[in-house]
């Protein structure tokens, strides 16, 4: 079976460092692109970024470029979304997704990760 | 960036009625070499990760009921759930994957009536 296993949640600070985690199972982790996905309260999804686990390639939505790091240890099938200076506007819930195998949708997701920041 | 516009944002219909949700891309998603369009539509229960239910705009995806289906072609597109069940409430979406960023509907929640 397929799985992704995230990170669990965290509280932050303003200006704190972070880094979540997303544990791919069941499948050929280097083989296909996972994605990061964000979640604002109550909102809609916002696709951030996606990456290839086998080359490391990666692509950004111009809204999370610079705001945000993707990458993958391919050693132990992880993904990661990294902050350098969180700040409140980040509070969200992140979801991980694999890109399917004939085409780039997301399946399956990981649980999510609640993200809060708060002074 | 492409961008995709569901209508409504909100919807009550009765159980066993059907409900119809729009979204429309701001460029075509149809790629002409293969005449797929590059659309999926997810749902999203409170408290999970969203779920894929259709893929290349009308593909179910496996396991998914039969009163779920996708049309449209290039820049308009449709959900149907032909006969609401109470299990259905939730939050639906359509996302392009024609090219990135792969960009998602803002979302139409789905009650009963």
């Amino acid at each position: 079976e397929v799985q992704l296993v995230q990170s669990g949640a965290e509280v932050k600070k303003p200006g704190e460092s972070l880094k979540i985690s997303c544990k791919g199972s069941g499948y050929s982790f280097t083989s296909y692109w996972i994605g990061w996905v964000r979640q604002m309260p109550g909102k809609g999804l916002e696709w951030m970024g996606i990456i290839y686990p086998g080359d490391s390639d990666t692509r950004y939505s111009p809204s999370f470029q610079g705001q945000v790091t993707i990458s993958a240890d391919k050693s132990i099938s992880t993904a990661y979304l990294q902050w350098s200076s969180l700040k409140a506007s980040d509070t969200a819930m992140y979801y991980c997704a694999k890109v399917a195998m004939a085409g780039d949708w997301f399946d399956p997701w990981g649980q999510g990760t609640l993200v809060t920041v708060s002074s | 960036d492409i961008v995709m516009t569901q209508s409504p944002d909100s919807l009550a219909v009765s159980l066993g009625e059907r409900a119809t949700i729009n979204c429309k891309s701001s460029q075509s998603v149809l790629y002409s070499s293969n005449d797929k369009n590059f659309l999926a539509w997810y749902q999203q229960k409170p408290g999970q990760p969203p779920k894929v239910l259709i893929y290349w705009a009308s593909t179910r995806e496996s396991g998914v009921p039969d009163r779920f289906s996708g049309s449209g072609s290039g820049t308009d597109f449709t959900l149907t759930i032909s006969s609401l069940q109470a299990e259905d409430v939730a939050v639906y979406y359509c996302q392009q994957y024609y090219s990135t960023p792969y960009t998602f509907g803002q979302g139409t929640k789905l009650e009963i009536k």
